[in-house]
């Protein structure tokens, strides 16, 4: 079945760091690709997206490209605030419109 | 826009009880919706798929007896947790999607805490 990987947490990092949290899957067909942030209290909501091969998600000074030949979608920021302190999830979604979530990756900036 | 909601936001109660949770989609039509469970620490787990007017779809290893899942309208869907048990505490997450290939738009949560 399809599954998702990615890095475990927490990742620290002080402000103006440069961000990568790691994504891998394994799918059969061509899913769509996700990233999800949840702040503290709230709910998921979508970072990003990607639908197909070489396709480059990007919101809020994040990006991350989906690269079918090494199954990935990395998550990079190049310079985080402590108000991206927060847990993300990456995802995919194939037929039948449901998802499926990594781990997840809590990310803590210090000032 | 939008919007989902949960209700309530947490809830505590003994062991045994039937606890309710509400979905809701403010400010579109919801035709399917989604129930996840997310562990302290660990991903969203989904639990079953609801079509508005039709039956549930639950994942393998989701007792549909007990976690009953009613999607009534194209705005609500609700959750109840029957007899429930401290194993049972978790935190319910709902989704909702206006179709079937279109967004998922996720509810704040509900953290159940059984006693």
């Amino acid at each position: 079945g399809d599954s998702v990987t990615q890095m475990e947490g927490p990742v620290t990092l002080s402000e103006e760091a440069f961000l990568t949290i790691n994504c891998t899957y394994t799918a059969t067909g061509y899913p769509s690709l996700f990233w999800y942030v949840q702040y503290p209290g709230e709910g998921l909501q979508l970072l990003l997206k990607a639908t197909k091969a070489d396709d480059k998600g990007s919101n809020k000074g994040f990006e991350a490209t989906y690269r079918k030949e090494t199954t990935s979608f990395h998550l990079e920021k190049g310079s985080v605030q402590v108000s991206d302190s927060a847990v993300y999830f990456c995802a995919l979604r194939n037929a039948g419109n449901m998802l499926t979530f990594g781990g997840g990756t809590r990310l803590m900036v210090k000032p | 826009g939008a919007v989902v909601s949960q209700h309530p936001s947490w809830v505590i109660c003994k062991s045994g009880t039937s606890v309710k949770i509400e979905c809701r989609s403010l400010d579109f039509q919801a035709t399917t919706m989604f129930w996840y469970r997310q562990f302290p620490k660990q991903s969203l787990m989904l639990m079953a798929t609801s079509n508005e007017g039709s039956k549930a779809t639950y994942e393998q290893g989701v007792e549909k007896d007990k976690f009953l899942i009613n999607h009534a309208s194209l705005t609500l869907s609700t959750l109840t947790v029957t007899s429930a048990h401290p194993e049972d505490s978790s935190f319910y997450i709902c989704s909702a999607s206006p179709g079937t290939a279109d967004e998922q738009y996720f509810g704040p949560g509900t953290r159940l805490t059984v006693t």
